[in-house]
């Protein structure tokens, strides 16, 4: 089955501690990207990738940190979570940037105490 | 860069009636419009797309229209039903997709 897969789906932390959410596809899709989802603010990209080893940023990067080292896994690590960094946070991914359909994962939510 | 701006960002409308959201973009170089619908604790996932060298796509009840001269495009949902209800993204490429806030519907049985 065709998906993007996101892990953990749920954490609580504490300010300070590094974190890796990571993120998943199966359907060998060159271009993925993460976004955060917060009430009133809509989708933010946080960090994309256009491919292995391409990486770049989106409108919202400060405080995280992505690798794309393969083309399957695109983790976003939060070196040093802050509080604001608490929301919603999904990682999509498409054939390519400009082709279509985003595919998205099941999403994780964040709470950073 | 690149900016969407999504309207309502609520809307609450009456079984069968028809739910009507509006976006503007304010690149012209915008070429690309899909629209996701997020329902209440899933995943966000497209339900219709156009892009900028035609003015209208339809899909049954969803349509989606483009004014380029006016940068701005619309979705259409006709004849809405309870299961309808859900957070609705438009979005604008250019480079890099750019999402509007988002629009919840609510369809009252």
């Amino acid at each position: 089955e065709a998906q993007v897969t996101q892990n953990p789906r749920y954490l609580i932390t504490v300010t300070g501690k590094k974190l890796t959410v990571t993120c998943s596809q199966n359907m060998n899709h060159e271009y993925m990207s993460w976004y955060r989802q917060d009430p009133g603010l809509g989708l933010r990209q946080i960090y994309y990738s256009m491919n292995v080893e391409v990486t770049d940023k989106g409108d919202v990067p400060e405080g995280y940190k992505v690798s794309r080292k393969e083309k399957r896994n695109f983790p976003l690590i939060l070196e040093s979570p802050s509080p604001n960094q608490t929301s919603l946070y999904f990682c999509a991914s498409s054939l390519t940037v400009d082709t279509g359909e985003l595919f998205f994962g099941e999403g994780s939510r964040l709470t950073v105490l | 860069g690149e900016n969407v701006e999504q309207h309502p960002s609520t809307l609450s409308v009456q079984e069968g009636d028809s739910a009507v959201i509006k976006c503007t973009y304010s690149d012209s170089a915008s070429n690309y419009f899909p629209w996701y619908k997020q329902e209440l604790g899933k995943r966000p996932q497209l339900i219709i797309d156009i892009r900028s060298n035609v003015g209208e796509k339809k899909d049954q009840r969803i349509a989606v229209t483009l004014n380029k001269t006016a940068k701005h495009f619309s979705l259409h949902i006709t004849e809405t039903q309870p299961e309808d209800s859900a957070v609705y993204f438009c979005a604008a490429y250019t480079g890099k997709l750019i999402f509007g806030q988002g629009t919840t519907l609510q369809v009252k049985p």
